[in-house]
């Protein structure tokens, strides 16, 4: 069984450029939830995915949009980089829809410096 | 926004000692759940909590939870140096996992 992979582990952009961020979640999870977590803070919520639309976001921009895959597989896309957008983006899996009571799988994280 | 706030925000302790770190948070919730970081990579998942449940153990962890006073603290017994790391509580939102600000421990060996 494998856990929830993310890439790239590392990446520097430039302000108003944008990224891509990928995430393959755990072997039977459907669900797939993105969180940033800046310097010394907790992670925050950004949006969750299920059945490949979107379920649930936090409050972020519109330029954080997602996706996900038939293979339940997921990206975080942010346009127009700003620097505070500069974190760990972490992405999370679990089995099913629903609300809290799943522990969540996350991966290890892609870590943004936007310069 | 965090939900909850951990208390202290960061402990420092010898190899052996017990480590309490402290959850409050703002809203009615189903379940608490506490979380792991070490340096600023993944969450792991440590223990689950159910409202209805007063306290819970798993290992050298013990949980408890109390409604009324909307709090939980985390309980690690005999810690060691490999503890040491960012621990987070984390509560049930629409949709969501709600985390809290973190406790960040330190354990000496």
């Amino acid at each position: 069984e494998t856990g929830v992979t993310q890439s790239p582990t590392h990446l520097i952009k430039t302000r108003g450029q944008q990224v891509t961020l990928r995430c393959s979640s755990q072997s039977g999870h459907n669900t797939v939830s993105w969180y940033q977590q800046a310097l010394g803070q907790g992670p925050q919520f950004i949006f969750q995915y299920y059945r490949e639309e979107e379920n649930g976001r936090g409050n972020f921009p519109p330029r954080f949009s997602g996706l996900q895959f038939p293979n339940y597989s997921s990206e975080l896309n942010v346009n127009a980089l700003e620097l505070d957008d500069s974190a760990l983006y972490l992405c999370a899996s679990s089995p099913a829809q629903q609300t809290g009571a799943n522990v969540l799988t996350f991966g290890a994280g892609s870590r943004l410096t936007v310069l | 926004s965090q939900q909850g706030e951990e208390d202290p925000q960061a402990l420092s302790i010898q190899e052996g000692e017990n480590a309490t770190m402290n959850c409050s948070y703002k809203t009615s919730i189903n379940n608490l759940q506490w979380y792991r970081q070490n340096s600023g990579r993944g969450l792991v998942h440590l223990i689950l909590i159910r409202s209805n449940e007063r306290e819970k153990h798993s290992g050298r962890l013990r949980v408890t939870l109390d409604t009324s006073k909307k709090s939980s603290s985390l309980l690690i017994t005999a810690s060691r140096a490999a503890d040491t790391a960012s621990y987070f509580c984390a509560t049930d939102g629409t949709d969501k996992l709600i985390f809290g600000t973190g406790t960040r421990l330190q354990v000496f060996p």
